[in-house]
């Protein structure tokens, strides 16, 4: 079936380190990556997406590449800020017929950023 | 300004008790979702609905009910046979480009309900 896997929080870091939060997943075909934000209390925020192989999603610093051969799409930052801490998710919209565009996601990864 | 509003924000209830949560979206999508987030874990599917007047159970669909009367509204109904109700809900909906699994799905600021 298919299933994401995201590396488990909580995950602390200094204002600007270097952020990877990786995601694997297990899909038929060649699926949809999606990455999302929750700040506390709040709903989720679409953070980037990719829709094919090979394909780079980024937005307001993160990065993220569709690795098929890895099956992985590892959410990156170069420089974090005190703002982004947030929980992120990890998600995949299956490719198949009746699929019908929903959401599979991971647990979330926690991140703070201290000062 | 288009999105998604969520109604109550907070909601309290007694056991034994059925609440509706409302859902409503000005973005003219045709595809709507209710999930359920409890800590520490991801976002499982309640129920979803592709068009007006049809709707489809989701991972956990037992104990909430839904309708879809109108494109813009899809109410959630938690029932007193849901056992553990307390949580944190959140409704969205879904662009249409005919693809599907390239959509991109929106999400209204969520409904935290508690039981009593």
């Amino acid at each position: 079936g298919n299933s994401v896997t995201q590396m488990e929080g909580p995950v602390t870091l200094s204002e600007e380190a270097f952020l990877t939060i990786n995601c694997t997943y297990t899909a038929t075909g060649y699926p949809s990556l999606f990455w999302y934000v929750q700040y506390p209390g709040e709903g989720l925020q679409l953070l980037l997406k990719a829709t094919k192989a090979d394909d780079k999603g980024s937005n307001k610093g993160f990065e993220a590449t569709y690795r098929k051969e890895t099956t992985s799409f590892h959410l990156e930052k170069g420089s974090v800020q005190v703002s982004d801490s947030a929980v992120y998710f990890c998600a995949l919209s299956p490719n198949y017929g009746g699929s019908q565009g929903n959401l599979i996601f991971g647990k979330g990864t926690k991140l703070s950023v201290k000062p | 300004d288009g999105g998604i509003t969520q109604s109550p924000k907070y909601l309290f209830r007694k056991e034994g008790q059925n609440v509706t949560l409302s859902c409503e979206q000005n973005l003219n999508h045709d595809a709507m979702y209710w999930y359920r987030q409890d800590p520490g874990q991801g976002l499982r599917l309640i129920y979803y609905s592709q068009i007006v007047n049809d709707f489809q159970k989701g991972d956990i669909a037992e104990g909430y009910s839904v309708s879809r009367e109108k494109k813009e509204s899809f109410p959630l109904t938690v029932t007193s046979a849901q056992k553990n109700p307390t949580a944190f809900y959140l409704c969205a909906s879904r662009t249409s480009s005919g693809t599907g699994h390239t959509d991109t799905q929106y999400f209204g600021p969520g409904t935290r309900l508690t039981v009593l």
